[in-house]
Parts: C-alpha cells; sequence; structure tokens
C-alpha cells in the first residue's frame, strides 16, 4: 500500500520568511516518483516538480528547493524569502512504478504568506 | 487551445436537475481522472479512466455517472445530487497509468453549487 503524509495542515509566515513543507511517504517499492503540486485560489492544480527514486540528489529551482531523503521517506519543500504569490494549498504525491495505479496525494499543506 | 480545459467554470444546479460537466485534454494522454475536493478537504479521486475503460471507481455514488466516449473528452454527469455534493470538481489527464507517466496535468475545476 502506498501513502503520503502532510502532517502540517496549515501554515501562516510574514513575507520573506523562509518555509518548509514536509512530506512523508509509504511504499514498497523500490522504484517510484514523488510530485509536488501548488494550487492556488483559483483552484487549478499546478506541477511544481517529479523526482524519481533513483535521484536522490537535491533540486533548486529559483526560491524553491526539494529535500529527498530515502533514508527517511521524505520528500520535503522550502520556499526561500516567501512571497504573498505563494500562498496556496500545497500538494504531495506518489507514484509506484508497476501497476496501473494513479497518483496518492497527500491531504495538502495550506500554506499562508502574510505581507 | 492547449492543456486540459472544463467547462463550465461554475454550476448552480437544485437537487432535481440533470447536468453535466465536460472535461477535454489536448495533450494527447491517455488516461483521465475526475476528482472531487470539498472546501477544506483533501483531494478525492472519484474515477480514473484509461484508454476509454474505467479502471477505478472509488465508491462514488450513483448519481455521479462518469463517461469517457474518448481519450481526450470526459464527461460526469450529475443528476438528484444532494447539497454535500457542492464542491470543486477537477479533471485531470496523463500520459498512462503507472510510474513517470503519472504525472498529472489538471484542470481548472468546476465549482459546483447545489442548492
Amino acid at each position: 500500500a502506498q501513502k503520503v503524509t502532510q502532517a502540517q495542515t496549515e501554515i501562516s509566515v510574514v513575507e520573506k520568511e523562509d518555509v518548509t513543507l514536509d512530506c512523508v511517504y509509504e511504499t514498497r517499492d523500490t522504484t517510484y516518483y514523488l510530485f509536488w503540486y501548488k494550487q492556488p485560489p483559483s483552484g487549478e492544480l499546478v506541477f511544481l516538480i517529479r523526482r524519481n527514486s533513483f535521484d536522490e540528489q537535491n533540486e533548486i529551482s529559483g526560491r524553491y528547493s526539494w529535500n529527498f531523503q530515502k533514508s527517511t521517506s521524505s520528500f520535503n519543500f522550502t520556499i526561500t524569502a516567501s512571497q504573498v504569490v505563494d500562498s496556496a494549498v500545497y500538494f504531495c504525491a506518489l507514484s509506484a512504478l508497476r501497476g496501473n495505479t494513479p497518483l496518492v496525494f497527500g491531504k495538502g499543506t495550506r500554506l499562508s504568506v502574510i505581507a | 487551445e492547449t492543456g486540459v480545459t472544463q467547462t463550465p467554470r461554475h454550476l448552480v444546479m437544485g437537487m432535481t436537475n440533470k447536468k453535466s460537466l465536460k472535461c477535454e485534454q489536448h495533450l494527447g494522454h491517455n488516461a483521465m481522472y475526475w476528482y472531487k475536493q470539498s472546501a477544506k478537504k483533501p483531494l478525492e479521486l472519484m474515477f480514473v479512466y484509461s484508454l476509454e475503460e474505467r479502471v477505478e471507481n472509488n465508491s462514488v455514488p450513483s448519481r455521479f455517472s462518469p463517461e469517457c466516449p474518448n481519450s481526450s473528452h470526459l464527461f460526469l454527469h450529475l443528476h438528484t445530487l444532494q447539497p454535500e455534493d457542492s464542491a470543486l470538481y477537477l479533471c485531470a489527464s496523463s500520459q498512462d497509468l503507472g510510474g513517470s507517466y503519472n504525472e498529472q496535468f489538471f484542470g481548472p475545476g468546476t465549482r459546483l453549487t447545489v442548492l
């Protein structure tokens, strides 16, 4: 069985603060993919990143960075110098390689960045 | 048009009405999905289609009836809904099911209100 846990339901930060969104996953597969999506108030989920289980290098894209730790089954997402436009719900998701199964999403973390 | 489109964007209906939500993807994908997202609740996967065959139906009430006439179109037919069915209905598509093919592209959603 696969599972994604986002323990933080809601986070509020003041603009320019750094914030880390946690994601812990469970899977028995050795090959899998992890995703992050952003859902702004408009509603549409926007793809942010995909990472496969063989690539443990951390990734940075502008103010966004992702820390993949296989040893702790975590794929955390950090926003540096947060901005009001970062306010959204962020979803972490997991996909196994085997079988025709869809993505398993976490429950999401609602981030509010206050000016 | 590109990506995943959904119509209508907003819908208000009475409990005795029959309406349909439409989703169209212009990405050449083989898998399509319906999700329900109620206020401040996690994403709920409702239906999954792969190559126009339904592969998953997560205990959704029969008042929701999906239809996938071809790999580019997905409908959700609604009849005798309840007020608790008011939610954001999101459509998504992916290249296929499983592994990296599970990267889903989402439409903007239909915000449904049942009176």
